[in-house]
């Protein structure tokens, strides 16, 4: 049964300074791996999405890698603004899962100013 | 612009009634999705849906129902809630039906549900 790790469960750091976040899962059987942000009473947003056959993908401040073989994704948060405090959640789908994720717990970030 | 939409966004129910939380989305997708979230836990898989008159179990799914009579509306049902269903519910959508899921699933704001 594939598990999604995430590691710390929250982080707060000094606005400015670069945030890494990091997700692994048990079963490297994946088809693809998501990160998403939540804010407080909102629902999901989707930040990245990479493909088992990429390495990495960017978008802005935002750059997530993935090594499929150790079943590790890293998300990293450039020059980091009060605006990127959320909690963020990585998932994955498997090989047998058909299209549904399955989620991590989500680290909660605070940056401050 | 398409949305999805969910009602009501707070409940509070006692233990055994019966409770209906709605989803609806106006993006015209053939999946939808119904998941709760627990502290330390985040998102698990409740029921969903590939289209009309489908609907399949999740990970979590005793004591939940669900019913696809459109393509729009996919309502979760607590048949006799209990207070271990306390928690935050999710509904989701996607496009199409793709095995590896590539397409970007939209959620709801949630409902934030309390069973005394």
């Amino acid at each position: 049964k594939q598990e999604v790790t995430q590691i710390p469960a929250a982080l707060s750091v000094p606005e400015g300074e670069n945030l890494v976040l990091n997700c692994s899962f048990t079963d490297s059987a994946i088809y693809n791996l998501q990160w998403f942000r939540q804010d407080p009473g909102k629902g999901l947003t989707s930040l990245l999405l990479i493909q088992s056959s990429q390495r990495e993908q960017t978008s802005g401040r935002l750059n997530a890698s993935l090594d499929k073989s150790s079943g590790r994704s890293t998300l990293y948060i450039a020059a980091s603004q009060p605006g990127d405090s959320a909690t963020y959640l990585c998932a994955v789908i498997g090989y047998s899962s058909w299209g549904k994720l399955q989620f991590g717990a989500g680290t909660q970030v605070v940056v401050t100013p | 612009d398409a949305e999805i939409t969910q009602s009501p966004r707070h409940k509070i129910t006692e233990t055994g009634r019966q409770v209906t939380l709605a989803c609806h989305q106006t993006w015209n997708h053939n999946n939808m999705f119904w998941y709760r979230q627990d502290l330390g836990h985040g998102l698990r898989l409740i029921h969903y849906s590939y289209g009309v008159q489908d609907t399949n179990k999740g990970e979590v799914s005793d004591g939940y129902s669900v019913s696809r009579s459109n393509t729009e509306d996919l309502p979760l049902t607590l048949e006799s809630a209990a207070s271990s269903q306390t928690s935050v519910y999710f509904c989701a959508s996607s496009e199409s039906l793709r095995r590896d899921g590539v397409d970007t699933q939209y959620f709801g704001p949630g409902t934030r549900l309390t069973v005394l």
